[in-house]
């Protein structure tokens, strides 16, 4: 089943804050965050995993959140480039399955 | 290290047709994953190679194969094309088998048209 994310789209201007969330109603052993720009592939930004391991990006923080079975990305600062479709993904079926969510549509003004 | 690259970058066929796409994964990466984006769907898992066997399947008619060299590269076949096919397939590697662990690198994608 499909991870759910919010909000769906959110505007910021430079140098503010921002945080996208992801829930599953099926039990997490990891997060993946990805953003992909316009026209661009994805690019790998951080995994979260169960325990509390984080492998990823300098400049972005993440929370996992087993019990409730959600993850959340803190965009602290943001940047014109922190613009872009924001997605996570978990693997689904005993790990058959790579499942992302529909995507958070984030974009920084100046 | 070179990234990701699959070819052709862009494609058009008309319904009934068969299309198959290629990816070159990152110098030591074993495993391959394929995935199709679309505004409706959005990114939708396709299947997983690793070691040219595939390991992980999602939910995509028969119409959809794959297969992975001993070089690691992989192709994806889609046959009787659709117009539903029409989207942008991606193909991510990973240096392991891809997990709950494994970091995927996405290539820039082929974008397929069908007519």
């Amino acid at each position: 089943q499909q991870p759910v994310q919010s909000p769906q789209a959110v505007i910021l201007r430079e140098g503010e804050d921002a945080v996208i969330n992801c829930s599953s109603s099926k039990a997490l052993y990891s997060v993946h965050w990805y953003r992909q720009k316009h026209g661009e592939a994805p690019v790998f930004l951080m995994i979260l995993l169960k325990g509390g391991e984080q492998k990823g990006h300098e400049k972005i923080s993440a929370s996992f959140n087993e019990k409730k079975q959600q993850s959340s990305l803190y965009l602290t600062a943001s940047q014109l480039s922190y613009s872009g479709t924001y997605f996570c993904g978990t693997w689904d079926n005993y790990g058959q399955n790579f499942v992302f969510g529909p995507g958070t549509r984030l974009s920084v003004l100046p | 290290k070179a990234g990701v690259t699959q070819t052709p970058r862009y494609l058009i066929k008309t319904r009934g047709q068969q299309v198959t796409l290629s990816c070159s994964p990152i110098s030591g990466h074993r495993s391959v994953s394929w995935y199709q984006q679309t505004p409706g769907q959005g990114l939708q898992f396709l299947f997983e190679y690793f070691s040219e066997t595939q390991r992980n399947k999602g939910n995509f008619p028969g119409r959809f194969s794959g297969r992975q060299f001993s070089n690691s590269r992989s192709e994806m076949n889609v046959s009787t094309l659709e117009l539903g096919d029409s989207a942008l397939y991606l193909c991510a590697s990973s240096l392991g088998l891809a997990g709950v662990d494994e970091t995927q690198y996405f290539g820039p994608g082929t974008r397929l048209l069908v007519l």
